[in-house]
């Protein structure tokens, strides 16, 4: 079946520092990959996606690639800020399904 | 429009109480989904709707766990006997069905504690 696994946190970093959290799957045909944030009391909502090979989601700072030859969709932000502190969700999106599969969330913390 | 709506916020009850969550989608949203988070297991997908019919409820727990869509506008999901460890978040989520529009907007969860 599809699954997607992520690094286990907490990440702790200081303001200004490059973040990675890393995300690979396991899918059987082509899905769509996602990542999305949990902020602090709140629903999940969309970060960026990707939905083919060689992609590249962007939004607010953060970029990920969808690598097909390493299953991975890595999310990177070259200077974090303490507002970037949330849990982040890694998921994916069968070509013919319409549920997403979330890995179990990285917990960020940004200090100043 | 006010974005998905759940209730309550926060739910306390004691062990074998009967537990009702509610959740209102956004208009016009034909997708409706039910999601658990847990420290231990994550964000786990426990059944989703299309226009209001029941699609995937393999999720679903066990036979304690029951959910309804009887409008466009409204889904229970309803938990009896509750347990103990039934305590989590639980997440109403909903989207449209366009194909390439796979967006899925959360609301802010209900707090379930079951003594």
């Amino acid at each position: 079946g599809n699954s997607v696994t992520q690094m286990e946190g907490p990440v702790t970093l200081s303001e200004e520092a490059f973040l990675t959290i890393n995300c690979t799957y396991t899918a059987t045909g082509y899905p769509s990959l996602f990542w999305y944030v949990q902020y602090p009391g709140e629903g999940l909502q969309l970060l960026l996606k990707a939905t083919k090979a060689d992609d590249k989601g962007s939004n607010k700072g953060f970029e990920a690639t969808y690598r097909k030859e390493t299953t991975s969709f890595h999310l990177e932000k070259g200077s974090v800020q303490v507002s970037d502190s949330a849990v982040y969700f890694c998921a994916l999106s069968e070509d013919s399904g319409y549920a997403l599969n979330f890995g179990k969330g990285t917990s960020l913390l940004v200090t100043p | 429009d006010a974005g998905v709506i759940q209730s309550p916020r926060h739910e306390v009850t004691e062990m074998g109480q009967e537990v009702t969550l509610r959740c209102k989608p956004i208009s016009g949203h034909d997708y409706l989904f039910w999601y658990r988070q847990t420290m231990m297991r994550g964000l786990e997908l426990l059944i989703y709707f299309n226009n209001n019919v029941p699609i995937d409820d393999s999720g679903m727990p066990e036979d304690r766990f029951s959910a309804k869509m009887p409008n466009a506008s409204f889904s229970t999901l309803k938990i009896q006997p509750s347990e103990p460890r039934d305590s989590a978040v639980y997440f109403c989520a909903s989207r449209t069905g366009t194909a390439d529009n796979e967006k899925l907007f959360f609301g802010s969860g209900t707090q379930l504690s079951v003594l």
